[in-house]
């Protein structure tokens, strides 16, 4: 069964202390990992795509990786503003948004 | 920079009733998406609509129907509300197929039904 499972469920950090969030997928056939934010009361906001085992990229404080079974979120000396849930979902061979399969997110507290 | 709208974004119905969630887009997507968000879950894809005129059933179609009005505006309607359909609903819309995944939400639409 396809699935994608994020950990920890949550995490409350110290403001500047660095840690990551985990996505793993069990999917067949992945075309694109998506991470999102989604602040209290609002939708998801788009973070970045990965589309292939090695590939990163970067936003502010924000790097997201990829291997074949897992995604990760880097968060480097976060800030208060940071907190938020953190979204992840899997894209599955090309095909329409009826296969793309959201994680149930990590809630992100980061205190001053 | 409305991007997606939603409306409404509160709403309290009665076992039984009816109602329609409104979605209209301004970025010219071509698909438009409802979800649904519950405590603990993720998001799970109600029904899409991959062009104007064109509808496909999601994980959870039971309850729901839905309307592609035009390229804008895609509307959810629950028929025979249910407590079960009790959640927060989400508009998204994407600009093509092949990059599907990077959807762009609405504010999202908090339903209870008692």
């Amino acid at each position: 069964e396809d699935q994608v499972t994020q950990s920890p469920e949550a995490l409350r950090l110290q403001e500047g202390e660095s840690s990551s969030l985990n996505c793993s997928y069990t999917v067949s056939g992945l075309r694109g990992l998506f991470w999102y934010r989604q602040d209290p009361g609002k939708g998801p906001e788009f973070l970045f795509t990965l589309y292939s085992a090695g590939e990163e990229k970067e936003k502010e404080r924000l790097k997201a990786t990829l291997t074949k079974k897992e995604s990760f979120l880097h968060i480097t000396a976060p800030k208060p503003e940071d907190s938020a849930t953190y979204l992840c979902a899997a894209r599955l061979f090309y095909s329409s948004a009826s296969k793309i399969i959201f994680g149930s997110g990590t809630r992100l507290s980061i205190r001053p | 920079n409305a991007g997606v709208t939603q409306t409404p974004k509160f709403q309290v119905l009665k076992t039984g009733q009816s109602m329609t969630l409104q979605c209209a887009q301004d970025m010219n997507h071509n698909s438009m998406y409802w979800y649904r968000q519950d405590p603990g879950m993720g998001l799970r894809l109600i029904y899409y609509s991959a062009s104007e005129g064109t509808t496909d059933k999601g994980e959870v179609p039971n309850g729901y129907n839905v309307s592609r009005l035009n390229k804008r505006e895609f509307s959810l309607r629950l028929e025979s509300a249910a407590p079960s359909q009790t959640s927060v609903y989400f508009c998204a819309s994407s600009p093509d197929r092949v990059n599907a995944g990077e959807l762009f939400f609405g504010e999202g639409s908090r339903l209870t039904v008692l």
